[in-house]
């Protein structure tokens, strides 16, 4: 079955640490993204890619880092500098960037920092 | 930047009562797309808008799209227990490449 997958499902970490979140799906989709969701909140963009090794900045792109390798496959990496990185993290991807589409989103990973 | 405002952010409703949506966006949009998301789970595509001032059904909700092209609204008609969740509404502009969600209105429902 064609999908996204997100892991890991929940995730736990240290302040101070840098965490990667998978993100990979088998739609044959060329655009990837990366939403930020806090309680009672919208969706936030943080990074997308349009085409494997191209990938731009989104609203609050501060903190975290994106690769695009693989069409497959755009990791996020949380990194130290994140200041508030608790959140629920959404993997999403359509078939162009451009236009019209709907975004296809994984199921999520809950990061919290301890 | 561009911006999408939408209200209200929580409603609750009796079993059977209607509930709407609203959508305003502060650019006039390409198309407009609208997502559900129940507790705990990720958002799913219900629909997209693309002509100004289309009217979309699928079953009980009703999708309108506004004539300039700035604002959309959901409307569920006789709302059930399984219309609990997160509406939200997404928006492009013409060119663009990333969709800009609204804050999301979050339905409950007393049985």
């Amino acid at each position: 079955d064609g999908g996204i997958t997100q892991s890991p499902k929940y995730l736990f970490r240290k302040e101070g640490q840098n965490v990667t979140l998978s993100c990979e799906q088998n739609l044959n989709h060329d655009a990837m993204y990366w939403y930020r969701q806090d309680p009672g909140q919208g969706l936030r963009l943080i990074y997308y890619s349009q085409i494997v090794n191209d990938f731009q900045k989104g609203d609050i792109a501060e903190g975290y880092s994106v690769s695009r390798e693989k069409k497959e496959s755009f990791p996020l990496t949380v990194t130290s500098a994140q200041k508030n990185p608790t959140a629920f993290y959404l993997c999403a991807s359509r078939v162009q960037g451009r236009g019209t589409g709907e975004l296809f989103f994984g199921e999520g990973s809950r990061l919290t920092v301890l | 930047g561009q911006q999408v405002m939408q209200i209200p952010q929580y409603q609750h409703v009796q079993e059977g009562e209607d509930f709407t949506t609203y959508c305003n966006s502060s650019t006039t949009l390409s198309n407009i797309q609208w997502y559900k998301q129940r507790p705990g789970g990720h958002p799913v595509f219900l629909i997209q808008l693309v002509k100004s001032g289309e009217v979309k059904k699928q079953k009980r909700l009703t999708f309108q799209f506004g004539e300039a092209k700035k604002n959309s609204s959901l409307h569920i008609t006789a709302t059930q227990t399984t219309d609990v969740g997160t509406y939200f509404c997404a928006g492009t502009t013409q060119g663009a490449q990333k969709l800009v969600f609204g804050q999301g209105t979050r339905l409950t429902i007393n049985p």
